[in-house]
């Protein structure tokens, strides 16, 4: 049974540009999450999304973005990218209205 | 403002013995609260959680204890093996099942031999 893959693992960007990170979550979960963690810090919540449409949001500016497909796989989009932005990116799914997440292993932006 | 915390940035702890991590959390509302452990390189894994009408679960070599009181929560990993060697974090679960989590900001437990 496959866990929450996501795509890529590691990216570099300049400042100012786009980025979109993608996530399919693990069978039988509808629901996606995403969190930024900063070096040395714990996972901040950015968004969560079910049934297509954004039902949660963190303290993060209109720059991200995200998107959820029909088969509950997910995109997060960051525009005019900051310095500040780079991070480990992770996508957690779970199934609506049951406890616990699965966490995918992140992808790794760098932004120059 | 409310949040959830670590006491400790770094822990050390021989190997064999046992290992207690501790956290603190502000919100006396908060009713859910996981441990997830952190390999490098990996995502968040799951540990062990505990909901707000119990004061202790235990799993496989660890038990989880909330004090609601204090506000103040704690894991205990008996036997530390190498393996263990990871950063730890509390969370809590604010809300509905399923919806956004909070991080403290996580305990490295690094093993002596």
């Amino acid at each position: 049974d496959a866990g929450v893959t996501q795509s890529p693992t590691h990216l570099i960007k300049t400042r100012g540009q786009q980025v979109t990170l993608r996530c399919s979550p693990k069978s039988g979960h509808d629901t996606v999450s995403w969190y930024q963690q900063a070096l040395g810090q714990g996972p901040q919540f950015i968004f969560q999304y079910y049934e297509e449409e954004e039902r949660q949001r963190g303290n993060f500016p209109d720059r991200f973005s995200g998107h959820q497909f029909p088969n509950y796989s997910s995109e997060l989009n960051v525009n005019a990218l900051l310095l500040g932005d780079s991070a480990l990116y992770l996508c957690a799914s779970s199934l609506d209205r049951v406890d616990g997440y699965t966490f995918g292993s992140g992808t790794r932006l760098t932004v120059v | 403002g409310e949040s959830v915390g670590l006491h400790l940035p770094t822990l050390s702890v021989q190997e064999g013995d046992n290992s207690i991590i501790n956290c603190a959390y502000s919100n006396s509302a908060s009713d859910y609260f996981i441990w997830y452990k952190q390999e490098s390189g990996k995502g968040p894994q799951f540990i062990i959680d505990i909901r707000s009408n119990m004061d202790k679960r235990q799993g496989q070599r660890v038990t989880v204890l909330l004090n609601k009181t204090v506000k103040h929560l704690s894991l205990q990993i008996a036997a530390t093996q190498p393996g263990d060697s990871a950063v730890y974090f509390c969370a809590e679960n604010r809300g509905s099942s399923a919806s956004k989590i909070i991080f403290g900001s996580g305990t490295r437990l690094s093993i002596r031999p």
